[in-house]
C-alpha cells in the first residue's frame, strides 16, 4: 500500500459545482497537510495548510482533515473555470528531516 | 507572498551535455531547498534536500555525481544534470521552506522542463 493515495481523475465538473477533492494515508505519524494546485507546466502553489485533524476554510476553500480515518479533504466552492488544475495532497510526521509525501494529483476540469 | 524563482523554465541539450538549473529564493533566506523530479502524470518524488553551506543529501536511488547540487548562499541553490541522456528529460522543480519549523509549508519554484535529445 502506498504512503498516500489520491484519485487521479479526471474529474470533470460544471461551473458553479462544489467539487471534493481527497487522499488517503497509511502513515498515522503525519501531522501535516497541505494541498498544493498545479497548472500544467508550472510549479505546485500552496494552497492550504493545516495541522493535525479539524476544518480550515479560506474563501472558496476548506481542507478538511480526519485523522482516525486518515482521510483528508479539500473543497472548493462555486467552482471557476480557473480552477481547473492538478491539485495534490502532501503531508509529512512531526519528525525532523523528513520529507513531505504527496499524492499523484487529481486533475480538475470545469466547464463554463 | 514568498517567491521561488526558478531559471530557466524550459532547456533543451544533447546527449552528453550538462545543464545547470538555478533555484533562487526572492524574497526570504532558505537554507534548506529540496530538488524535486515530475513525470507526466505522475506525483512530485523527492531528489535531494540543498543544504547551505553544506553537501546535500541524496534519496536512494539518486545518483549524485550526476545531478550536482550546489548550495552556495542563503538564496541560491543549483542543480547540474552531468552527462545528460533522453531518460533524464523530465519536469525539475525546486522549493523551499519560509519558516524555521521543518515542518513549514513548502515553496515551490515553476519548474524546468528538460528535453535531452
Amino acid at each position: 500500500q502506498k504512503e498516500v493515495e489520491q484519485d487521479p481523475g479526471p474529474l470533470s465538473v460544471p461551473e458553479g459545482a462544489i467539487v471534493s477533492l481527497n487522499c488517503t494515508y497509511s502513515n498515522s505519524a503525519f501531522q501535516y497537510f497541505m494541498w498544493y494546485r498545479q497548472y500544467s507546466r508550472k510549479g505546485p502553489e500552496l494552497l492550504m495548510y493545516t495541522y493535525s485533524s479539524g476544518n480550515k476554510e479560506d474563501g472558496r476553500f476548506t481542507a478538511q482533515v480526519d485523522k482516525s480515518s486518515k482521510y483528508i479533504s479539500l473543497f472548493i466552492r462555486d467552482s471557476q473555470p480557473s480552477d481547473s488544475a492538478t491539485y495534490l495532497c502532501a503531508m509529512s510526521s512531526n519528525q525532523a528531516g523528513t520529507a513531505l509525501i504527496f499524492g499523484k494529483g487529481t486533475t480538475l476540469s470545469v466547464s463554463s | 507572498g514568498a517567491v521561488v524563482s526558478q531559471h530557466p523554465s524550459w532547456v533543451i541539450c544533447k546527449s552528453g551535455t550538462s545543464v545547470k538549473i538555478e533555484c533562487r529564493s526572492l524574497d526570504f533566506q532558505a537554507t534548506t531547498m529540496f530538488w524535486y523530479r515530475q513525470f507526466p502524470k505522475q506525483s512530485l518524488m523527492l531528489m535531494a534536500t540543498s543544504n547551505e553551506g553544506s553537501k546535500a543529501t541524496y534519496e536512494q536511488g539518486v545518483e549524485k555525481d550526476k545531478f550536482l547540487i550546489n548550495h552556495a548562499s542563503l538564496t541560491l541553490s543549483t542543480l547540474t544534470v552531468t552527462s545528460a541522456h533522453p531518460e533524464d528529460s523530465s519536469f525539475y522543480i525546486c522549493s523551499a521552506r519560509t519558516g524555521l519549523s521543518y515542518n513549514s509549508p513548502l515553496h515551490f519554484g515553476n519548474g524546468t522542463r528538460l528535453t535531452v535529445t
